[in-house]
């Protein structure tokens, strides 16, 4: 039990092109999700985290109209990277909450990488 | 702020050795404390949780340990594998709130054959 998937594994784009990622928690209820991004051999910065049904909560030096997380259902959370940049490239990787439970259960990741 | 540190930053050891990951963080007021393996360009696969009231974990040949006063846990893996080669991350979960996990750099650890 507790699986978070994410899709796209992998992602390739233009530059100035829009990217939504989605990370579903697939048999549980996910009151919290939690939105990182690791650069190569960095580890994970947190961008934001989201409850359902609230506004995210971004992190200090995260524009939050560039990354747009949207948390509608206590199963699913989007990440939207607008008019992404190669400075965007990254590994973006999703978490889940459920409440009154202990532990944060990880997607596998999607590479995003802007040409 | 929380901070977690890991050291060494890498580490490489003949296959068999037993070894000690080291994992400091400077507020002793946590909820919990996981490690993580992370396979390369892969995502994170959750090992051990260490409540703030427990002093240790095991599972099969990794033990994690916790001193919460002192800001500490180890990870301690018997008779290493090459299939152990990863970076081993530390996280803990700040005491208050719904809070995610804060994250150290890891430990990239190779095991040579």
């Amino acid at each position: 039990g507790a699986v978070v998937s994410q899709h796209p594994s992998r992602v390739i784009c233009k530059s100035g092109t829009s990217v939504k990622i989605e990370c579903r928690s697939l048999d549980f209820q996910a009151t919290t999700m939690f939105w990182y991004r690791q650069f190569p051999k960095q580890s994970l910065m947190l961008m934001a985290t989201s409850n359902e049904g609230s506004k995210a909560t971004y992190e200090q030096g995260v524009e939050k109209d560039k990354f747009l997380i949207n948390h509608a259902s206590l199963t699913l959370s989007t990440l939207t990277v607008t008019s992404a940049h190669p400075e965007d490239s990254s590994f973006y990787i999703c978490s889940a909450r459920r409440a009154s439970y202990n532990e944060q259960f990880f997607g596998p990741g999607t590479r995003l990488t802007v040409l | 702020k929380q901070e977690v540190t890991q050291i060494p930053a890498a580490l490489s050891v003949p296959e068999g050795e037993n070894l000690v990951l080291n994992c400091s963080f400077t507020d002793s007021a946590i909820y919990n404390l996981q490690w993580f393996r992370q396979d390369p360009g892969k995502g994170l696969t959750s090992l051990l949780l260490i409540q703030s009231s427990q002093r240790e974990q095991t599972s099969g040949r990794l033990n994690a340990s916790l001193d919460k006063s002192s800001g500490r846990s180890t990870l301690y893996i018997a008779a290493s594998q090459p299939g152990d080669s990863a970076t081993y991350l530390c996280a803990v979960r700040p005491e208050s709130g719904n809070t995610p996990l804060v994250f150290g750099k890891g430990t990239r650890l190779s095991v040579i054959a």
